[in-house]
């Protein structure tokens, strides 16, 4: 079975500063794994996703996310944080062969001016 | 190209009364997807459908039907309200020829049951 854990419910930042989203996963085999971020009263939009290859993969509005197998973790990056990236963020795996998407709890990101 | 649409956006039901939460797409994507979303607990996934007249339960299938008679729509009923079916409905879509595809979410619907 396929899970994934994001650790932090809140990431608060102040704006300018580095912003990282943790996210650790499990799966029985190789993973896809996929980044959405949803605004206030909004649907997910699809940020980025790691299929196989390059360890970091680079996606919209500026956010990267690195890949890393031996810590099963695909941590969201972005190396300066606008308060229009305040969000909840929410980090999903799909075991290779698998149409289903598992997602994990979701991490408000708070971006303070 | 409007991508994945729901309505209603908000709706308030009583206890047992019954209601059809619409999704289309018009992005010919042969795979689609109901969600729901509770606070704190991600998305779970209710229903899909591979294509048209074939649908397969998700996580939490109980409390809910689905049909897909064409490939554009694919509606969610309920058929007997309960107060634990209060959420925020996602629904969404892939092409669904490739396990790598993405999927795109619509606006969702969010439901009170009282």
């Amino acid at each position: 079975a396929q899970s994934v854990a994001q650790p932090e419910d809140q990431v608060n930042v102040a704006e300018g500063n580095p912003l990282t989203v943790k996210c650790t996963y499990s799966v029985s085999g190789n993973p896809y794994l996929f980044w959405y971020v949803q605004y206030p009263n909004r649907g997910l939009q699809f940020l980025l996703k790691y299929i196989t290859g390059d360890n970091l993969v680079k996606g919209s509005y500026g956010f990267e996310a690195e890949f890393n197998k031996s810590q099963t973790s695909f941590h969201l990056k972005k190396p300066s944080a606008l308060v229009s990236d305040s969000a909840l963020y929410f980090c999903a795996v799909r075991e290779r062969g698998d149409y289903k998407l598992s997602f994990g709890a979701g991490t408000t990101v708070t971006v303070r001016a | 190209n409007a991508g994945v649409t729901q309505t209603p956006k908000f709706r308030i039901l009583k206890i047992g009364q019954s209601m059809t939460l619409q999704c289309a797409q018009d992005m010919n994507h042969n795979y689609m997807y109901w969600y729901r979303q509770d606070p704190g607990m991600g998305l779970k996934l209710i229903y899909y459908s591979v294509g048209a007249g074939i649908t397969d339960k998700g996580e939490v299938p109980n409390g809910y039907n689905v049909s897909r008679s064409t490939t554009e729509d694919f509606p969610l009923r309920l058929e007997l309200a309960a107060p634990s079916q209060t959420s925020v409905y996602f629904c969404a879509s892939s092409y669904g020829r490739y396990d790598t595809d993405t999927q795109y979410f619509g606006p969702g619907t969010r439901l009170t049951v009282l």
